[in-house]
């Protein structure tokens, strides 16, 4: 299912720290997981994804952990720079429909 | 490669009025569609999924007589707001999976703003 009516909860990191930013998934058939990266004005942009036969992948500064039991995915965000300022969403799938999760708006103080 | 172009990117309508919003797939091709609707500070709500040359399906509480989703061809679909009203005014969103994309990410266009007066 959807977050529906919830506003976003904020995160505020210093440039250099990591980032941690969290997705709490409803349907526990969903086999398919993509996190999104949307800056104001424009539509979800792709940052990295995971299937749910994998607990862990990374990418150029980015690392998606997975954990089925409790239907839980995180984010992960090395070395976070200004430009990763943005809202990030989590989607799950079964395949037919894409769900979002409520988003978490990142914001990197210099 | 996997452009999804949006238009318009913003409009301003009155109210009663009906708006039309395009979907493209530029160098794909799109066999299903995605229109989201997202409120300012709040998360992408899936509206309907459409599938080339077939009705769309819409989500629970989304009225398919006020949002008309036509998804004609492989590269185009089109969502109408009839009878817009200040209620209406959101950023909507469309994105699209190719054929034989399974389980990949979509691919999103840049959304239009839609505002109703």
């Amino acid at each position: 299912g959807e977050s529906v009516g919830l506003h976003l909860p904020t995160l505020s990191v210093q440039e250099g720290d990591n980032s941690i930013i969290n997705c709490a998934y409803s349907n526990s058939a969903s086999d398919y997981f993509i996190w999104y990266k949307q800056e104001s004005g424009k539509g979800p942009q792709f940052i990295i994804d995971i299937r749910s036969n994998m607990d862990k992948r990374q990418g150029q500064r980015v690392t998606v952990l997975l954990n089925k039991t409790v239907k839980h995915l995180s984010l992960q965000i090395a070395a976070t720079q200004p430009g990763d300022s943005a809202v990030y969403f989590c989607a799950e799938t079964t395949g037919n429909q894409f769900y979002f999760g409520t988003g978490t708006s990142l914001t990197v103080i210099p | 490669g996997a452009v999804v172009s949006q238009h318009p990117s913003w409009v301003i309508c009155k109210s009663g009025t009906s708006v039309k919003i395009e979907c493209r797939s530029l160098d794909f091709q799109a066999t299903t569609m995605f229109w989201y609707r997202q409120f300012p500070k709040q998360s992408l709500m899936l509206m309907a999924t459409s599938n080339e040359g077939s009705k769309a399906t819409y989500e629970q509480g989304v009225e398919k007589d006020k949002f008309l989703i036509n998804h004609a061809s492989l590269t185009l679909s089109t969502l109408t707001v009839t009878s817009a009203h200040p209620e209406d005014s959101s950023f909507y969103i469309c994105s699209a999976r190719g054929l034989g994309e399974g389980n990949s990410p979509l691919h999103f266009g840049n959304g239009t703003r839609l505002t109703v007066t």
